[in-house]
Formats: structure tokens, sequence, C-alpha cells
């Protein structure tokens, strides 16, 4: 079924450095591909999505591109803020497309 | 707009207890998923409800079960309780009719269920 692969952490950077998370996707067809966020205490926020091949998603600015020839969507920030620090997932939708499936989250820490 | 609310947020239950959670999704969303969050297995699926029918459902022992409301109101219900039922219960509304590629799931903050 479809499922996704990411990186897995804890990744720990300074403040301003560049970020990059890993996640490859297994799928039937050519599905939507999201990036979550989840904070300290709290449930998962949308972070960014793509819902074809080689759209970028964008957000707060984290970028990631749905490559259909690597079947990937790397997790892109330029300069990271101690605010960044949190678990990031990768997820799509099931086969059924009612459910997503994530993958097992990378802990981000950001130092000052 | 509300967002989706989860209660009670904390549980502490003993072997053998059975639970109640509740879900009050985001007003006009038809759909609410459940999810299990553990350190061990990550986030997993539960079920999906829309309009008071289930959809799908994961991969859990008959013990979990689901109901959703007439008025988008979800419970999800675990009997028997285990040790290995100690997870943070995650419950996403959305729109609902498409399915999860093309309507975006909204999370609740979750209920952090402890069986001891």
């Amino acid at each position: 079924g479809n499922s996704v692969t990411q990186m897995e952490g804890p990744v720990t950077l300074s403040e301003e450095a560049f970020l990059t998370i890993n996640c490859t996707y297994t799928a039937t067809g050519y599905p939507s591909l999201f990036w979550y966020v989840q904070y300290p205490g709290e449930g998962l926020q949308l972070l960014l999505k793509a819902t074809k091949a080689d759209d970028k998603g964008s957000n707060k600015g984290f970028e990631a591109t749905y490559r259909k020839e690597t079947t990937s969507f790397h997790l892109e920030k330029g300069s990271v803020q101690v605010s960044d620090s949190a678990v990031y997932f990768c997820a799509l939708p099931s086969n059924s497309g009612y459910a997503l499936n994530f993958g097992k989250g990378t802990s981000l820490l950001v130092t000052p | 707009k509300a967002g989706v609310t989860q209660t009670p947020r904390y549980l502490i239950k003993t072997r053998g207890q059975q639970v109640t959670l509740s879900c009050s999704p985001i007003s006009g969303h038809r759909s609410v998923s459940w999810y299990q969050q553990t350190p061990g297995q990550g986030l997993q699926f539960l079920f999906e409800y829309f309009s008071e029918t289930q959809r799908n459902k994961g991969n859990f022992p008959g013990r979990f079960s689901g109901r959703q409301f007439s008025n988008s109101r979800s419970e999800m219900n675990v009997s028997t309780l285990e040790l290995g039922d100690s997870a943070l219960y995650l419950c996403a509304s959305s729109l609902g009719a498409s399915g999860a590629h093309y309507n975006e799931q909204f999370f609740g903050p979750g209920t952090r269920l402890t069986v001891l």
C-alpha cells in the first residue's frame, strides 16, 4: 500500500543553518503529498502540501518539491529558527483515500 | 472558527477498564478520523467516519470502536484496556466528501491516555 519513509532523527542544528529532511514515498499513481509539524504538547498542523508532480509546496520559509522521478518530497528551509524545533511528519493518503499514512517523524532541535 | 476540540486532554486508567474519548470537529466538517500515536509505532490510523458512517478502519482489534453523531461529533471507545493502549489519541476533521487527497485534515490537540 501507499507508504512514506523519512529520515530518522533527532536532527540538531544551530540557528540559521540549512535544513533538509528526506522523505521518499511508495504509491499507486500520483497521490497528494504532505508535510505536517507537531510542536511539543500539540496536535499536528499541516505545514505544506503538493498535489501533483513538480508542484512545490511552501509555507513559513519551508519548501518541498514533488519529484516523481525520484519518488521524493524532501523538506527544506534555508535558515532555521529556534521556534522551528518540533517533530516533522511526511504523509500521503492511504490506498482507500480516507486516511493519511505518516512517516515515523523527524525530531528537529534548533539551538541558539 | 474554533478548531478541533478533544476531551478529556489527559486520562489515567487501569488495565481492564474501558474509556471513551470525544472529538468535536470544526463547524461544517463532516469527516472525523482517529489516529493513535506512540513512540514505537508512530501515527497509526484507527478509523474514519463521514456522515455517521464508518468509511474506513485501520488494523486494530475489535476492542477499539467508534461512532459519529448527527452533529458530526465523534467518540471512540476502548474496552478492556491493556498497557500497550497508552498513547496520544488524535482526532482530525475535514470537509471530507472527497477523502484525504483533496480535503485538508485539521488535527486536535489529542487525548493522552495512560494505562496503569
